[in-house]
């Protein structure tokens, strides 16, 4: 039933490579989010959104960059990929208003070898 | 600053009540959440509590809030197998854009 999709589910690829880790939603939720979750279970916010055209980095300092052109599309890219760079990658979403917590997605395993 | 501390395992027989604590430092924290992460997958919201509640019960779920202590629990009656997961609860704080700050994550373990 999730409503916050990410693709793909697992990705293992080289050094040096660009990858595109995507996540869309259909609640028509404004805000967006990017986790990377480390192997200690520890979440750490990498990037969100406001809303259309609106992106900020997050706590942890991150690489990676994202995009927000349609509502409901949040992906985040990586111009070259590193072993360091391989985590749990989550995507999130919230209602603008209120506080009913975030609706997350399945994640994406990624392994850069 | 904010910081949400957890303990990092909780291990329990099926059947018996689990009770997993979360402790924060923000008093100005406005909403409270537990979310359940199962292997493989992210994570889910179970339930939530405002800071003007002390406690909120949905089901086998009972949370607790002391807001003197800065301390929030979550109570799981009669445990199940299926239960087995990590766990993080996580705070909002007011102003900017609300931001949610997550626990460490307690695993729990359900022994058959």
């Amino acid at each position: 039933e999730a409503d916050i999709y990410q693709t793909p589910r697992y990705l293992v690829i080289g050094t040096g490579k660009k990858i595109t880790l995507e996540c869309s939603q259909t609640m028509g939720h404004d805000k967006m989010y990017w986790y990377q979750q480390d192997p200690g279970m520890e979440l750490h916010l990498i990037h969100y959104s406001y809303g259309v055209n609106s992106t900020e980095k997050g706590d942890l300092s991150s690489e990676s960059t994202v995009s927000r052109i349609r509502t409901e599309h949040f992906p985040l890219t990586l111009e070259s990929a590193r072993p360091s760079h391989t985590s749990q990658y989550l995507c999130a979403s919230s209602p603008g208003q209120g506080h009913y917590g975030y609706t997350f997605g399945s994640g994406t395993r990624l392994t850069v070898v | 600053g904010e910081d949400v501390e957890q303990s990092l395992f909780l291990s329990v027989r099926e059947g018996d009540s689990s009770v997993i604590n979360c402790t924060y430092t923000d008093s100005s924290s406005t909403y409270l959440y537990w979310y359940k992460q199962e292997p493989g997958a992210g994570l889910q919201l179970l339930t939530y509590i405002f800071s003007n509640m002390d406690m909120k019960q949905d089901q086998r779920l009972t949370v607790l809030l002391n807001k003197k202590d800065k301390h929030l629990s979550l109570r799981i009656a009669d445990t199940q197998t299926g239960d087995s997961a990590i766990y993080f609860c996580a705070e909002t704080v007011p102003g900017g854009y609300q931001k949610v700050t997550f626990g460490t994550g307690t695993k729990l373990q359900v022994i058959p």
